[in-house]
């Protein structure tokens, strides 16, 4: 089975800019979560999808925002860029259906994200 | 906002040697995870332990938890330098909508 994939690996972006991320889960996981890790901070959550919904959200600004498609794949936007966004962003997939569910997470390679 | 903290923040050891890292965390619990990560890299899951768990083992590694005093450990036996990584600890709340809520990490460094 593939794992989950992230693209693009790498992206060098201007302040003021936007961005958007893609990940692709692990075929039949409908549960895909999106994380930003900067040394400082470390890994912070950013939100949660299933079946094409937000289901959680993490304590990031309204720049930050994503979306989940019918195939289960997800895209992150980040708009109008700041320094401080540069980090790894790791996106995960489970197999969490119920949001009462204990679950294990498996990650992307993450997109190294650097704002210049 | 971190619910776990990692203890130590960085441990080096020698090969053969065991490695044991520590978890404290803050709220109630439903499960506690732990992942590793190499060098920038994606997280690999580990192992879980669910909340009425009190200890787990998978290969090489052993986990315990108690809940009296919200803590986990991480022991790694009879190290290897393929295990020189970062580790975290990640505890999910019970409730509905639950997430993942990592701690800042521990570095190890398993000298051959």
């Amino acid at each position: 089975k593939a794992g989950v994939t992230q693209t693009p690996r790498y992206l060098i972006k201007t302040r003021g800019q936007q961005v958007t991320l893609s990940c692709s889960p692990i075929s039949g996981h409908r549960s895909v979560s999106w994380y930003q890790q900067t040394p400082g901070q470390g890994l912070q959550f950013l939100f949660e999808y299933f079946s094409e919904t937000q289901r959680n959200k993490g304590n990031f600004p309204g720049r930050f925002s994503g979306r989940q498609f019918s195939n289960s794949r997800s895209e992150m936007n980040v708009s109008t860029l700041e320094l401080g966004d540069s980090a790894l962003y790791l996106c995960a997939s489970s197999r969490r259906t119920s949001g009462r569910e204990s679950y294990e997470q498996y990650f992307g390679p993450g997109t190294r994200l650097t704002v210049t | 906002s971190q619910q776990g903290e990692e203890d130590p923040q960085a441990l080096s050891i020698q090969e053969g040697e065991n490695a044991t890292m520590n978890c404290s965390y803050k709220t109630s619990i439903n499960n506690l995870q732990w992942y590793r990560q190499n060098s920038g890299r994606g997280l690999v899951h580990l192992i879980l332990i669910r909340s009425n768990e009190r200890e787990k083992h998978s290969g090489r590694l052993r986990v315990t938890l108690d809940t009296s005093k919200k803590s986990s450990s991480l022991l790694i036996t009879a190290s290897r330098a393929a295990d020189t990584a970062s580790y975290f600890c990640a505890t999910v709340t019970s409730g509905a909508n639950s997430k993942l809520t990592f701690g800042k990490g521990i570095t190890l460094s398993v000298r051959p």
